[in-house]
C-alpha cells in the first residue's frame, strides 16, 4: 500500500448504534499512526496517536487499536451521538518528515 | 486563546491578483505546515518549516511561496491568482516533525 486508505468513505448510523471503520497505511518504515476529528466548518482536532503494534488507545466513547505489522488501524465509537457526526482522518508518519492523510471516513449519526 | 490562527478566514479575489495569508501560532512549536483542501475535501501538504527552514516543498506551483519569520508564524503568498487555486488552505504547527498537529481555522479562498 503506497497511501493512506480509509474505509468506508461513508456511514450513516442510528443514535446509539456501536460503528467502526479502518485505516490502512504503509507498514514498512512506520513511525507513527494519528487520527483526527473534522467536524464540519472547522479544523481538524487530534484524537489519538499510535506508535507500537498492539496499542490500544481510547477517549470516553471512541476507542482506537493498530496492527503495524499489517499496516491497519481500528476506530470505533460506542453508542453514537448525533455530536459524532464528523469527518474522521487518519494520517501516516512514515519513512518521511510529513503525515499522509487518509480521505476521511465522514460519519453521520441521526437522532 | 487561539493555538493557531489564520488570517484572513475569507479572502474573495480576481484571478491574476497577489494575496497573502498569515498564520501564528502560539504554541511554542517548532514545526508549521500549509496544507490545502482540495475540491474531494483530501488534505494536501504544501510546505512545511522547521524553525524558519523549509523541510517539506511538494508539488506546488511557484506561484506559493511560504515565508516564516520566525518560528511562531508561516506566511503564504500567491501570485497571479488562478480560478484552481479557489480551495481552503489549512495552517498548522506540531512540536516534532511527524508529531501531533494542531490547525488553525482555516482561510476559504474564491478566486472570481
Amino acid at each position: 500500500i503506497l497511501n493512506v486508505e480509509q474505509s468506508p468513505q461513508s456511514l450513516h448510523v442510528q443514535e446509539g448504534d456501536s460503528t467502526n471503520f479502518t485505516c490502512s497505511f504503509p507498514s514498512s518504515n512506520f513511525y507513527a499512526l494519528h487520527w483526527y476529528r473534522w467536524e464540519t466548518a472547522k479544523s481538524p482536532e487530534a484524537l489519538f496517536v499510535m506508535t507500537l503494534n498492539g496499542d490500544e488507545k481510547k477517549k470516553g466513547r471512541i476507542s482506537a487499536t493498530l496492527n503495524t505489522k499489517e499496516g491497519y488501524s481500528y476506530l470505533y465509537i460506542k453508542g453514537s451521538q448525533p455530536e459524532d457526526s464528523a469527518t474522521y482522518l487518519c494520517a501516516s508518519a512514515g519513512g518521511t518528515d510529513k503525515l499522509i492523510f487518509g480521505t476521511g471516513t465522514r460519519l453521520q449519526v441521526f437522532p | 486563546d487561539t493555538a493557531v490562527s489564520q488570517t484572513p478566514k475569507y479572502l474573495v479575489t480576481q484571478m491574476g491578483n497577489d494575496k497573502s495569508i498569515k498564520c501564528e501560532q502560539n504554541l511554542g512549536h517548532d514545526t508549521m505546515y500549509w496544507y490545502k483542501q482540495d475540491s474531494k475535501k483530501f488534505l494536501k501538504i504544501m510546505f512545511s518549516y522547521n524553525n524558519k527552514e523549509l523541510i517539506i516543498n511538494e508539488t506546488v506551483p511557484n506561484r506559493f511561496s511560504p515565508k516564516s519569520p520566525d518560528k511562531a508564524h508561516l506566511n503564504l503568498h500567491i501570485n497571479s491568482l488562478e480560478l484552481g487555486d479557489s480551495a481552503v488552505y489549512f495552517c498548522a504547527s506540531s512540536q516534532l516533525n511527524r508529531g501531533t498537529q494542531y490547525f488553525g481555522p482555516g482561510t476559504r479562498l474564491t478566486v472570481l
